[in-house]
This record gives C-alpha cells, structure tokens and sequence, in this order.
C-alpha cells in the first residue's frame, strides 16, 4: 500500500501570509495528486488534481506542485475564508484511493 | 448541477450489518461516465476511502474493509448503496458518497453532504 505523509498536521497563520503544505508519498505516484479543502461540517471540496491543476472556480491565491514522491500545496495570501482542513490524496490503478492525515489551518 | 444524497439509519447496533443509500439527482447514475464512491471519516479524524462501484455493477474495495464491505447500485432509482457488515464502534464515522469521473478517475468530483452512523447498543 502507498502511505501519504502530510505535514505539519496543523498550521497558524495570519491574513495575507503564504502558506505552504507538504505531502509525501511512500512511493512513485507519478502526478496522480489531490488537494480537498473542507471545512467544518462540510464535505470536502476539489481544489487541486493531477498535482498542479486548478479546479473550475477555485481562486487562483491556490496552488500545487511536486510529481513522483513529493507535493506542495500553497496558498499565495491567506484569506479569512481558507480555513479548513486541508488533504492531500493520492490514487494508484489497483485502484486505491489513498488520503493524507490532514492539515488544520487557522488564523493567527 | 449533480446533487448526491445519503440516507439511512443513523444509528446500528454492534455486530449487525450497516446500510446506506446515495440518491444521485441532476444527472443519470447510468451514464457509463462515472464511478460512484463511498468514504467515510471519523469524528476529528481523516478520510478513508471504502469503495466505488461502475454501472455495469463492477466494484473495487479497500483491502482493509473488502471482507465485510458490498457496494451495489439501483439504475431504475439512480441510487447506489453501501453494506458493511460485522460493525464495531470503528465504523462510527460521517459516511460520504461521491463520483470519480471515468476519464479522470483520480479524483472525486462531487460529494453527499455526509450522513453520521454511530455504532452502539
């Protein structure tokens, strides 16, 4: 099974900061890398795929990178808006579907 | 806009067998364009994928829960379903369904709102 390492597990930041979440995965997963916003009570929301591509409609402030075994998430300037928890998650053609641990972010 | 919808119990004794439903609206469950999900996700915890079932009734399983998990699907309802059986209060969590589109079928596109079981006597 490929294991996904996402860190830190919670963040603090305040409006207007970059602020950056890492994924690893245990294995090649070429690009095959998700980023979920959700917030509480809600279900989680695409913002992310294929590593680097943004989903219709998400604000440009987000964005990804990485392929292989590494990812990034970043959000340009935070917005009071972007709290929530943030995954990762990957996919390989068993098919599984793997999630990260999660990244809770908040305002500072 | 697809809409997807879980109902069902929401509270199962130990041992018996958990049962839920997802309504799909706004769009045919037969289109033959999408898998259809379950995930769940325990209170304060992460997501876990369970499985996805296509059209044709063809399923894919989490290894951790394959031996106690059937997924199946209602065309004529546009309903899909999810039974886990043998459930012990791990299995309490939000349960969500969601679409995997066939032609990107990394991602889950569309999700439920999620439906709350708890597992208790």
């Amino acid at each position: 099974d490929i294991q996904m390492t996402q860190s830190p597990s919670s963040l603090s930041a305040s409006v207007g900061d970059r602020v950056t979440i890492t994924c690893q995965a245990s294995q090649d997963i070429s690009n095959y890398l998700n980023w979920y916003q959700q917030k509480p009570g809600k279900a989680p929301k695409l913002l992310i795929y294929d590593a680097s591509n943004l989903e219709t409609g998400v604000p440009s402030r987000f964005s990804g990178s990485g392929s292989g075994t590494d990812f990034t998430f970043t959000i340009s300037s935070l917005q009071p808006e972007d709290i929530a928890t943030y995954y990762c998650q990957q996919y390989d053609n068993l098919p599984q579907y793997t999630f990260g641990q999660g990244t809770k972010l908040e305002i500072k | 806009q697809v809409q997807l919808q879980e109902s069902g119990p929401g509270l199962v004794k130990p041992s018996q067998t958990l049962s839920l439903t997802c309504t799909v609206s706004g769009g045919s469950i037969s289109s033959g364009s999408y898998y259809w999900s379950w995930i769940r996700q325990p209170a304060g915890k992460g997501l876990e994928w369970i499985g996805r079932i296509y059209t044709s009734g063809s399923t894919n399983y989490n290894p951790s829960l394959k031996s106690r998990v059937t997924i199946s699907v209602d065309t004529s309802k546009n309903q899909f379903s999810l039974k886990l059986s043998s459930v012990t209060a791990a299995d309490t969590a939000v349960y969500y369904c969601a679409r995997v589109p066939v032609e990107m079928a990394t991602i889950f596109d569309y999700w439920g709102q999620g439906t709350l079981v708890t597992v208790s006597s």
